[in-house]
Protein backbone atom coordinates (compact mmCIF):
# COMPACT_ATOMS: atom_id res chain seq x y z
CA UNK A 1 0.00 0.00 0.00
CA UNK A 2 1.38 3.41 -1.07
CA UNK A 3 2.34 5.74 2.06
CA UNK A 4 3.37 9.79 1.08
CA UNK A 5 4.60 11.74 3.56
CA UNK A 6 5.47 14.97 3.77
CA UNK A 7 7.94 16.90 6.20
CA UNK A 8 7.88 19.26 7.13
CA UNK A 9 3.80 19.78 8.74
CA UNK A 10 4.34 23.72 8.93
CA UNK A 11 7.05 25.99 7.92
CA UNK A 12 7.47 29.83 8.15
CA UNK A 13 9.64 32.28 6.17
CA UNK A 14 10.71 35.55 5.70
CA UNK A 15 9.63 36.92 2.02
CA UNK A 16 12.00 36.37 -0.29
CA UNK A 17 13.21 33.28 0.62
CA UNK A 18 14.03 30.01 -1.13
CA UNK A 19 12.66 27.40 0.07
CA UNK A 20 12.25 23.54 -0.62
CA UNK A 21 9.15 21.22 0.35
CA UNK A 22 9.68 17.23 0.39
CA UNK A 23 7.63 14.64 -0.15
CA UNK A 24 8.17 10.70 0.10
CA UNK A 25 6.54 7.55 -1.25
CA UNK A 26 7.11 4.18 -0.11
CA UNK A 27 6.27 2.64 -3.24
CA UNK A 28 8.62 3.78 -6.13
CA UNK A 29 6.76 1.92 -8.87
CA UNK A 30 4.27 5.63 -9.25
CA UNK A 31 2.99 6.15 -13.05
CA UNK A 32 3.35 10.39 -12.18
CA UNK A 33 3.30 12.84 -8.80
CA UNK A 34 1.25 16.09 -9.04
CA UNK A 35 1.57 18.69 -6.68
CA UNK A 36 -0.98 21.12 -5.65
CA UNK A 37 -1.90 24.03 -3.23
CA UNK A 38 -5.25 24.50 -1.09
CA UNK A 39 -6.05 27.97 0.41
CA UNK A 40 -8.16 28.02 3.29
CA UNK A 41 -11.63 26.05 2.97
CA UNK A 42 -11.04 25.78 -0.73
CA UNK A 43 -9.91 23.26 -3.61
CA UNK A 44 -7.08 22.02 -4.35
CA UNK A 45 -5.25 24.10 -7.72
CA UNK A 46 -2.73 21.54 -9.15
CA UNK A 47 0.71 23.38 -10.05
CA UNK A 48 3.50 20.76 -11.11
CA UNK A 49 2.38 17.29 -12.97
CA UNK A 50 5.65 14.54 -13.53
CA UNK A 51 5.78 11.94 -14.68
CA UNK A 52 7.41 8.56 -13.82
CA UNK A 53 9.86 9.02 -16.83
CA UNK A 54 10.23 12.95 -16.03
CA UNK A 55 12.94 14.26 -13.74
CA UNK A 56 11.85 17.54 -12.85
CA UNK A 57 8.99 20.29 -14.18
CA UNK A 58 9.14 24.06 -13.89
CA UNK A 59 6.37 26.71 -14.03
CA UNK A 60 7.23 30.18 -13.25
CA UNK A 61 8.85 30.07 -9.95
CA UNK A 62 8.30 26.30 -8.77
CA UNK A 63 10.21 23.92 -9.91
CA UNK A 64 9.37 20.27 -9.13
CA UNK A 65 11.81 17.17 -9.12
CA UNK A 66 11.38 13.46 -9.50
CA UNK A 67 13.81 11.03 -7.89
CA UNK A 68 11.58 7.52 -8.17
CA UNK A 69 14.54 5.59 -6.99
CA UNK A 70 14.73 7.30 -3.53
CA UNK A 71 10.84 7.67 -3.28
CA UNK A 72 11.26 11.32 -3.21
CA UNK A 73 10.25 14.66 -4.78
CA UNK A 74 11.08 18.13 -3.90
CA UNK A 75 9.18 21.24 -4.77
CA UNK A 76 11.59 23.98 -4.87
CA UNK A 77 9.65 28.21 -4.29
CA UNK A 78 12.03 30.43 -5.42
CA UNK A 79 11.76 34.05 -3.63
CA UNK A 80 8.87 33.38 -2.00
CA UNK A 81 6.26 36.00 -1.62
CA UNK A 82 3.29 36.12 0.96
CA UNK A 83 0.83 35.15 -1.51
CA UNK A 84 2.26 32.27 -1.38
CA UNK A 85 1.03 31.22 2.08
CA UNK A 86 -1.05 27.63 1.48
CA UNK A 87 -1.07 24.43 2.43
CA UNK A 88 1.26 22.48 -0.43
CA UNK A 89 0.31 18.99 -0.86
CA UNK A 90 1.96 16.20 -2.68
CA UNK A 91 0.12 13.21 -4.72
CA UNK A 92 1.11 9.83 -6.53
CA UNK A 93 -0.58 7.91 -8.63
CA UNK A 94 0.64 3.82 -9.06
CA UNK A 95 -0.94 3.63 -12.32
CA UNK A 96 -3.30 5.50 -14.83
CA UNK A 97 -6.20 3.98 -14.02
CA UNK A 98 -5.43 3.99 -9.92
CA UNK A 99 -6.44 6.82 -7.35
CA UNK A 100 -4.09 9.92 -5.94
CA UNK A 101 -2.57 9.04 -2.59
CA UNK A 102 -1.93 12.27 -0.77
CA UNK A 103 0.48 13.37 1.54
CA UNK A 104 -0.68 15.32 4.67
CA UNK A 105 0.48 18.73 3.24
CA UNK A 106 3.04 22.00 4.27
CA UNK A 107 0.65 24.84 5.43
CA UNK A 108 3.60 27.63 4.18
CA UNK A 109 3.45 31.28 5.75
CA UNK A 110 5.43 33.59 4.00
CA UNK A 111 5.66 36.78 6.21
CA UNK A 112 6.11 40.35 4.71
CA UNK B 1 -12.86 26.93 -20.47
CA UNK B 2 -14.87 26.38 -17.33
CA UNK B 3 -12.89 24.29 -14.52
CA UNK B 4 -14.47 21.87 -12.42
CA UNK B 5 -17.69 23.02 -10.94
CA UNK B 6 -19.20 21.26 -7.22
CA UNK B 7 -22.05 21.82 -5.91
CA UNK B 8 -23.70 23.07 -4.04
CA UNK B 9 -20.73 24.53 -1.99
CA UNK B 10 -22.11 24.43 1.36
CA UNK B 11 -24.99 22.24 3.25
CA UNK B 12 -25.83 21.70 6.36
CA UNK B 13 -27.80 18.10 7.25
CA UNK B 14 -29.14 16.62 10.29
CA UNK B 15 -27.93 13.15 11.23
CA UNK B 16 -29.95 10.02 9.45
CA UNK B 17 -30.82 12.58 6.48
CA UNK B 18 -29.21 11.59 2.48
CA UNK B 19 -27.41 14.17 0.61
CA UNK B 20 -26.49 14.49 -3.15
CA UNK B 21 -23.56 16.44 -4.23
CA UNK B 22 -23.06 17.16 -7.49
CA UNK B 23 -19.97 17.73 -9.66
CA UNK B 24 -19.64 18.81 -13.29
CA UNK B 25 -15.81 18.16 -14.68
CA UNK B 26 -14.01 20.19 -17.22
CA UNK B 27 -15.70 20.16 -20.65
CA UNK B 28 -14.29 16.93 -22.89
CA UNK B 29 -13.46 15.24 -19.09
CA UNK B 30 -14.77 11.58 -19.09
CA UNK B 31 -13.02 10.83 -15.94
CA UNK B 32 -14.34 11.76 -12.42
CA UNK B 33 -12.77 10.98 -8.87
CA UNK B 34 -14.18 12.19 -5.30
CA UNK B 35 -12.23 12.72 -2.63
CA UNK B 36 -13.49 13.19 1.36
CA UNK B 37 -11.15 15.60 3.49
CA UNK B 38 -11.30 15.63 6.74
CA UNK B 39 -8.63 17.36 9.90
CA UNK B 40 -8.19 14.32 10.89
CA UNK B 41 -7.65 11.40 7.83
CA UNK B 42 -6.27 14.24 5.19
CA UNK B 43 -7.51 13.20 1.96
CA UNK B 44 -9.05 9.97 1.02
CA UNK B 45 -10.15 8.24 -1.95
CA UNK B 46 -13.63 7.75 -2.50
CA UNK B 47 -14.64 6.50 -6.06
CA UNK B 48 -13.26 7.46 -9.56
CA UNK B 49 -16.26 7.35 -12.74
CA UNK B 50 -15.15 6.79 -16.54
CA UNK B 51 -17.63 6.81 -19.13
CA UNK B 52 -19.94 5.97 -16.60
CA UNK B 53 -18.64 3.21 -15.43
CA UNK B 54 -17.04 3.02 -11.69
CA UNK B 55 -13.35 1.88 -11.98
CA UNK B 56 -11.95 2.35 -8.57
CA UNK B 57 -13.46 2.35 -5.09
CA UNK B 58 -12.18 3.29 -1.90
CA UNK B 59 -12.57 1.73 1.97
CA UNK B 60 -15.37 3.32 2.43
CA UNK B 61 -18.95 2.01 3.90
CA UNK B 62 -21.93 1.31 1.37
CA UNK B 63 -23.25 4.53 2.42
CA UNK B 64 -21.40 6.16 -0.27
CA UNK B 65 -22.15 5.72 -3.55
CA UNK B 66 -21.83 7.75 -6.80
CA UNK B 67 -23.25 7.50 -10.65
CA UNK B 68 -21.84 9.15 -13.55
CA UNK B 69 -24.05 10.75 -16.55
CA UNK B 70 -23.57 10.30 -19.94
CA UNK B 71 -22.96 14.13 -20.35
CA UNK B 72 -19.81 13.06 -17.72
CA UNK B 73 -21.31 15.24 -14.72
CA UNK B 74 -21.79 13.00 -11.28
CA UNK B 75 -23.07 12.79 -8.53
CA UNK B 76 -22.43 11.39 -4.97
CA UNK B 77 -24.94 10.28 -3.01
CA UNK B 78 -24.49 9.60 1.49
CA UNK B 79 -27.20 7.85 3.16
CA UNK B 80 -28.27 7.70 6.96
CA UNK B 81 -25.45 10.44 7.46
CA UNK B 82 -23.58 10.71 10.75
CA UNK B 83 -21.66 12.90 12.33
CA UNK B 84 -18.48 11.95 11.38
CA UNK B 85 -19.49 12.71 7.52
CA UNK B 86 -18.57 16.29 7.47
CA UNK B 87 -16.11 16.92 5.51
CA UNK B 88 -15.13 18.86 2.41
CA UNK B 89 -16.05 16.90 -0.04
CA UNK B 90 -13.55 17.34 -3.29
CA UNK B 91 -14.44 16.29 -6.60
CA UNK B 92 -11.27 15.64 -9.42
CA UNK B 93 -11.76 15.66 -13.49
CA UNK B 94 -9.04 14.61 -15.87
CA UNK B 95 -9.22 14.05 -19.68
CA UNK B 96 -8.48 10.32 -19.49
CA UNK B 97 -6.59 7.84 -17.36
CA UNK B 98 -2.93 9.05 -16.55
CA UNK B 99 -3.89 12.62 -17.22
CA UNK B 100 -3.22 15.76 -14.40
CA UNK B 101 -6.03 15.78 -12.53
CA UNK B 102 -7.83 19.25 -11.77
CA UNK B 103 -10.24 19.52 -8.63
CA UNK B 104 -13.26 21.61 -7.74
CA UNK B 105 -13.65 24.20 -4.57
CA UNK B 106 -15.42 21.22 -3.15
CA UNK B 107 -18.72 20.73 -1.04
CA UNK B 108 -18.46 21.73 2.65
CA UNK B 109 -21.07 18.90 4.30
CA UNK B 110 -22.16 19.77 8.01
CA UNK B 111 -24.00 17.18 10.16
CA UNK B 112 -25.45 17.92 13.08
Amino acid sequence: KQEVTQIPAALSVPEGENLVLNCSFTDSAIYNLQWFRQDPGKGLTSLLLIQSSQREQTSGRLNASLDKSSGRSTLYIAASQPGDSATYLCAVRNNAGNMLTFGGGTRLMVKP
Amino acid sequence: KAGVTQTPRYLIKTRGQQVTLSCSPISGHRSVSWYQQTPGQGLQFLFEYFSETQRNKGNFPGRFSGRQFSNSRSEMNVSTLELGDSALYLCASRQNLGAEAFFGQGTRLTVV
